[in-house]
Parts: structure tokens; C-alpha cells; sequence
């Protein structure tokens, strides 16, 4: 079965520092498509990133960049020059078996991160 | 604001009632989703919408639930004879068939207290 795993239920940075949040996934199938989401106070999940499993180099957007490792299985999400904004939850996801062209997403449990001025 | 919009943010209803949730996608997309968030975990996929059809229903999805997607625009999540462990965030997303899938945005959720 698929799975996604945040071991990270919280985690703290130093404000212009880089913060490594992990995620490790389990799957079967050779395509996939890997996520990061960020859920401020607010509520709202905004995506950040998206990596394909056949990607041959790792994704970034601006800040973020996802370290991808596919014989260990991890989307270790990166934030680099960290701000007092970024605090909030992270949520690495995966879309689902069978849902190649859908946005229908397994998420993991989270990661809180505290950005400290 | 041309996001996703959801209504109402908050409701607290008492056990054994019926509560409708309301989701207004970004106009040019095409697919809608239902999640469904507890506290201190990760959304779970309930239902998603192509156009007006219903393309697909998680096992969470049970039969006091039903969503509806009439004209291909707005949908809503109606739950019936609603339990405690009802209570959760609903979050509605969209996204269109023409970009990366998977890469949905999401309204600002419905939050639901059942007493």
C-alpha cells in the first residue's frame, strides 16, 4: 500500500537559516508524483513543489528545493534562507495509485515549523 | 480574490444534524475536490468532481455523505445525521486537466464541531 511518512512532528530554525523537513514514501508503482503543501494558521494549503519520479534532476521553486532520493525512497523538502512567514505546517504528499492524472493525494501526517527571529 | 472560496468557515451543530457545506472553485478549472482533515493530520481524499460528474468516492465517503456538483461550477457536501467524529476541517480544491496533477488549490476550509 502506499504511504507517506513525516517523522518530524515539529521542528525549529533560525530565521535566514536552511531547514531540511523530511519525507519518506512507499510505493509500488515505477510513476509517481511527489508534493510539498505549506498550511499556515490560516488553513489554506498552498503548494510549493512537485518532483515526477522520473525527474531527472531535483526540483526547485525559488526558495524550495526537494532533494529526491529514489533508491532510499525521500522528498526531503529544503527551505533555504528561512523567514518568519515559512512557519506553518508541511505536508509531503504523493498522488495515488491509479490517479496518474488526477490530484487525488495521500498526505502525510505533517511537520510544524517555527522559524525563531 | 478569484481562489477557492468556502462557506461557511465555522459551523457547530448539535448530533443528528444536517449540515451543507459550499465550494466555489477558480472558474477555469474543471476538477473539484473534497478532503477531509482531522486535527494533527494530514487531509484524506473524499470525492472529486470532473465538470458536473462525479468521478470517484473514498470508503470515508459514507452514506450520510453526498456531494454534488450540479452545473459544473460551485458543489456542495451535505452531511446528514451528523455524529462527533464528524468533526473535522473540510477542505475543498481545484485544478484544471491541463496542469501538473496533483498540484491543487485549495479554499480555506470548512470547520466542523459536532456537540
Amino acid at each position: 500500500a502506499q504511504k507517506i511518512t513525516q517523522t518530524q512532528p515539529g521542528m525549529f530554525v533560525q530565521e535566514k537559516e536552511a531547514v531540511t523537513l523530511d519525507c519518506t514514501y512507499d510505493t509500488s508503482d515505477p510513476s509517481y508524483g511527489l508534493f510539498w503543501y505549506k498550511q499556515p494558521s490560516s488553513g489554506e494549503m498552498i503548494f510549493l513543489i512537485y518532483q515526477g519520479s522520473y525527474d531527472q534532476q531535483n526540483a526547485t521553486e525559488g526558495r524550495y528545493s526537494l532533494n529526491f532520493q529514489k533508491a532510499r525512497k525521500s522528498a526531503n523538502l529544503v527551505i533555504s534562507a528561512s523567514q518568519l512567514g515559512d512557519s506553518a505546517m508541511y505536508f509531503c504528499a504523493m498522488r495515488d495509485h491509479g490517479s496518474s492524472n488526477t490530484g487525488k493525494l495521500i498526505f502525510g501526517q505533517g511537520t510544524t515549523l517555527q522559524v525563531k527571529p | 480574490d478569484t481562489g477557492v472560496s468556502q462557506d461557511p468557515r465555522h459551523k457547530i451543530t448539535k448530533r443528528g444534524q444536517n449540515v451543507t457545506f459550499r465550494c466555489d472553485p477558480i472558474s477555469e478549472h474543471n476538477r473539484l475536490y473534497w478532503y477531509r482533515q482531522t486535527l494533527g493530520q494530514g487531509p484524506e481524499f473524499l470525492t472529486y468532481f470532473q465538470n458536473e460528474a462525479q468521478l470517484e468516492k473514498s470508503r470515508l465517503l459514507s452514506d450520510r455523505f453526498s456531494a454534488e456538483r450540479p452545473k459544473g461550477s460551485f458543489s456542495t457536501l451535505e452531511i446528514q445525521r451528523t455524529e462527533q467524529g464528524d468533526s473535522a476541517m473540510y477542505l475543498c480544491a481545484s485544478s484544471w486537466t491541463a496542469g501538473v496533477p496533483g498540484e491543487l488549490f485549495f479554499g480555506e476550509g470548512s470547520r466542523l464541531t459536532v456537540l
